[in-house]
Parts: C-alpha cells; structure tokens; sequence
C-alpha cells in the first residue's frame, strides 16, 4: 500500500540552526510531491510542491526540498531557522489510482519547536 | 492562494445526536471536495472524495451511513455525522481542489473540532 514516512515526529531547534525534514514515500508510479505547514491554531498551508523538472524545488519562506528518486524521498529544509517556523510540518504525495482517480497520502507530521 | 472555509469551527454534541459540517469554497469552483480526520498528534485521514453532482467516494473503513457527505453545488460540500458518539470526537478537515490551474491544487479549510459527549 502507498505510505508516506516522516522520520522525526518532533524536533527542537535554537534560532538560526538548519533545518531537515525527511519524508521517504513508497509508491512506484509517478507522484506529486508536497509538503504542508500547520501554524498553531491554523489551517493547513502549502509550503512547496514538486510535480516534474528541477527537483530541487523552492517554497514560501526559505524552504526548499529536494526529489531524490532513486531513494524516494522529498526532504525539506531550511538554512537558518526562525522562532516564527515553529509549527507542524506535514509531508504528503499525490497518487494515482485507476478510473483516474487521485488522493493525497499524509505523512504523521513532523512537530517543529524553535526557542529564541 | 484560494479559500475555502468550515462551518462550524467547533461544535459539542450529545451522544446519538448528528452534526452537520459545511464546507465553503469561497473564491472558486471546486468540483472536488475531500474530507479528512484528523486525530490528536496524528496525521490526515482520508475520509472521502466528494465529487459535485454525483456520490461521494469513501475510503476503506469509513463508514458511509454514518458520514454522509452532499455536494449540491460547485462551492458547497457538507459532512454529516449521524448518530455522533464520543469515538466520532475528532478534527475534522475539509479541502477543495482548484481545477483552474495547472496543478488542481488543493486548498484545506480551517477544521472543525467536533466533541460528542
């Protein structure tokens, strides 16, 4: 079945520090690739998203991820942390089933704290 | 980016009672609305697909008596828990696909916190 894994469930960093999310997916056709922020208290916002070309991919922010095929995994980072990153980072993968239909798969999330 | 807002934000209910959650496009036609569920500390489940027009696709182990799901028109989806117990308490999070550009992204309201006491 077509799973998406998110490695660190919860991960403290100081302000400044860099950051990396990592997100394997298993599933072998070709996918959409995203990942989501959930700030306390709100909703779910798209940082960034990877459907072809450079798989080196930029988002809002400062973040970026990278498409590593042959390893299936969409790992996001940051160079430099800050206090207002703080939030629930959630990775996801758009699968296509017959019939055309399609569904995102989550990840468990990741929960990033960042102390001043 | 696109809107789409929930109804309520959060709601109490007693047991054997049923809630209904709307769900707005508020800025575009969505053909597709999705419903998730979302435990504490957990990740988005999948609850169903909600296509315009026609009936919704539930997922395996969603049982679809209990939520039912209407999506009369290209802006409105609703969920309704019938017969709410306290194991239905959860996060409930809709979304809505934009179908007008490139990439039919998906825009996810606000949620709803719905409690069954």
């Amino acid at each position: 079945a077509q799973s998406v894994s998110q490695h660190n469930h919860h991960v403290i960093l100081s302000e400044a520090a860099s950051l990396e999310l990592g997100c394997n997916y298993s599933y072998g056709g070709t996918v959409n690739l995203f990942w989501y922020v959930q700030y306390p208290g709100q909703h779910l916002q798209l940082l960034l998203k990877y459907f072809s070309g450079d798989p080196l991919v930029k988002g809002i922010k400062g973040f970026e991820a990278e498409f590593i095929k042959s390893k299936f995994s969409f790992n996001l980072r940051k160079p430099s942390v800050q206090w207002s990153d703080t939030a629930e980072y959630f990775c996801a993968v758009k699968a296509d089933f017959s019939g055309g239909y399609n569904k995102l798969i989550f990840g468990a999330g990741t929960r990033l704290a960042v102390h001043p | 980016g696109a809107v789409v807002s929930q109804h309520p934000s959060w709601v109490i209910c007693k047991s054997g009672t049923s809630v209904k959650i709307e769900c707005r496009s508020l800025d575009f036609q969505a053909t597709t609305m999705f419903w998730y569920r979302q435990f504490p500390k957990q990740s988005l489940m999948l609850m169903a697909t909600s296509n315009e027009g026609s009936k919704a696709t539930y997922e395996q182990g969603v049982e679809k008596d209990k939520f039912l799901i209407n999506h009369a028109s290209l802006t409105l989806s609703t969920l309704t828990v019938t017969s709410a117990h306290p194991e239905d308490s959860s996060f409930y999070i809709c979304s809505a696909r934009d179908s007008r550009g490139a990439y039919n992204e998906q825009f996810f309201g606000p949620g709803t916190r719905l409690t069954v006491l």
